[in-house]
């Protein structure tokens, strides 16, 4: 089944310790991306990399970091977190650029507090 | 920075009504893509429009976009409690050369009650 995963699906931690959010896709996608999702501020994109070893910032990179050793793998790191990077984040995957034809699929979010 | 206004922001129904979400911006879109997101879960791809004043349908759900490419609404005929759900509208842009960038609406969350 075609499909984005992404571990874990819920976590809570504490202000400064060190966390790492997978996502994987098993569509040999070429484009992906992170978002979070927060109330009254819709989804915005924090990452994103069109192939392995490119990637580049979204409108909200500050406190995140990512990387693309691997086409299927899209790890999303949180080198110090703060209680202002608690939100729903979400992977998503394309296999190109989002153009017109291109669709995005999304997997099923990860809910992270940090306290 | 491109924005993308979605109204209503909140939208509660009877089942059997007829409602209509509008997607408006100030720029001019590449294409539009509207996403329905159900609790727990990522945003589903429900339809892409790409040319400006294009119609598309999906059973009840009609999609529209703009003529000069800046707006879209979904139109809903006869809404079932099945349709509850958030709508995200997403522009489509091109974004510092041959980057292509989207950028999604706040959200409409529907309520269809029984």
């Amino acid at each position: 089944e075609a499909q984005v995963t992404q571990n874990p699906r819920y976590l809570i931690t504490v202000t400064g310790k060190k966390l790492t959010v997978t996502c994987s896709q098993n569509m040999n996608h070429e484009y992906m991306s992170w978002y979070r999702q927060d109330p009254g501020l819709g989804l915005r994109q924090i990452y994103y990399s069109m192939n392995v070893e490119v990637t580049d910032k979204g409108d909200v990179p500050e406190g995140y970091k990512v990387s693309r050793k691997e086409k299927r793998n899209f790890p999303l790191i949180l080198e110090s977190p703060s209680p202002n990077q608690t939100s729903l984040y979400f992977c998503a995957s394309s296999l190109g650029l989002p153009r017109s034809t291109d669709t995005q699929y999304f997997g099923p979010g990860t809910r992270l507090t940090v306290l | 920075t491109q924005l993308l206004e979605q109204s209503p922001q909140f939208l509660s129904i009877q089942e059997g009504e007829n409602l209509t979400v509008y997607c408006n911006s100030s720029s001019v879109f590449s294409s539009l893509q509207w996403y329905r997101q159900e609790p727990g879960e990522g945003p589903v791809l429900l339809v892409t429009v790409v040319t400006g004043g294009e119609v598309k349908k999906l059973k009840r759900l009609t999609f529209q976009f703009g003529d000069a490419r800046k707006d879209s609404s979904l139109h809903i005929t006869a809404a079932q409690p099945g349709d509850t759900g958030l709508y995200l509208c997403a522009g489509v842009s091109l974004s510092g050369g041959s980057n292509y960038k989207l950028t999604f609406g706040k959200g409409t969350l529907l309520t269809v009650n029984p």
